[in-house]
């Protein structure tokens, strides 16, 4: 069965801290990506990769950067995290990057900045 | 700019009743669409999708109607059962999957 796993489902974190968040997929995808939900705009994307070391920003990447070294392996950092970085973030991949195929979500990390 | 709206943010319905979820798009051009379903605390996952040569797409209780005309599409839930309260967002492939706003779903016993 499918599955994007999420390192942490809470973390706190005090502003201006440099915060990791980990994404790990099972299912030998090409693509992944990075969204946050907030209540009243829905999903939003922060960051994708189409393969390892290729990123592309999505339609709110300021204050985000992300890594791919390893296939199954997506990283978001906040380089210096703001209160208004304090939302659910979540994972996700897909075959397809058109988006034709459904992405597979992880279960999110509920992130609050201090 | 928002291509994808759901203009209503919540909706309660009793159980058994029909639950309808609106979504509405700007871009003609769109011409495939999905729906996620997401519970609290959990990712989301995809429902049922349409392609704009049809207008209608079926999936048990859940039915999808696209009206290319009005670039509206709804999500018919018949019957609504507690456990489909949720959140339920319309989608579409942008380059990359963009989405609306999110309707909380409440079906009442």
């Amino acid at each position: 069965d499918v599955k994007v796993t999420q390192s942490s489902r809470y973390l706190v974190k005090r502003t201006g801290e440099k915060v990791f968040l980990e994404c790990v997929q099972d299912m030998d995808h090409e693509n992944m990506f990075w969204y946050r939900q907030d209540p009243g705009l829905g999903l939003r994307l922060i960051y994708f990769s189409y393969d390892v070391k290729m990123k592309e920003k999505g339609d709110i990447p300021e204050g985000y950067s992300v890594s791919r070294e390893k296939k199954e392996r997506f990283s978001l950092i906040l380089e210096s995290a703001s209160t208004n970085q304090t939302s659910m973030y979540l994972c996700a991949s897909s075959s397809n990057l058109i988006g034709n195929s459904p992405l597979h979500f992880g279960n999110g990390t509920r992130l609050t900045v201090t | 700019d928002q291509q994808v709206k759901q203009n209503s943010p919540s909706l309660s319905v009793q159980e058994g009743r029909i639950s309808i979820l609106n979504c509405d798009y700007t871009n003609s051009m769109f011409d495939y669409f999905l729906w996620y379903k997401k519970y609290p605390a959990e990712g989301p996952t995809f429902l049922i999708s349409i392609s704009s040569i049809k207008d209608k797409n079926e999936d048990g209780r859940f039915t999808v109607f696209l009206n290319k005309s009005a670039k509206h599409l709804s999500l018919h839930i018949v019957p609504s059962q507690p456990g489909d309260s949720a959140v339920y967002f319309c989608a579409v492939p942008r380059g990359k999957l963009t989405f609306g706003q999110g309707t909380i779903l409440t079906v009442h016993p």
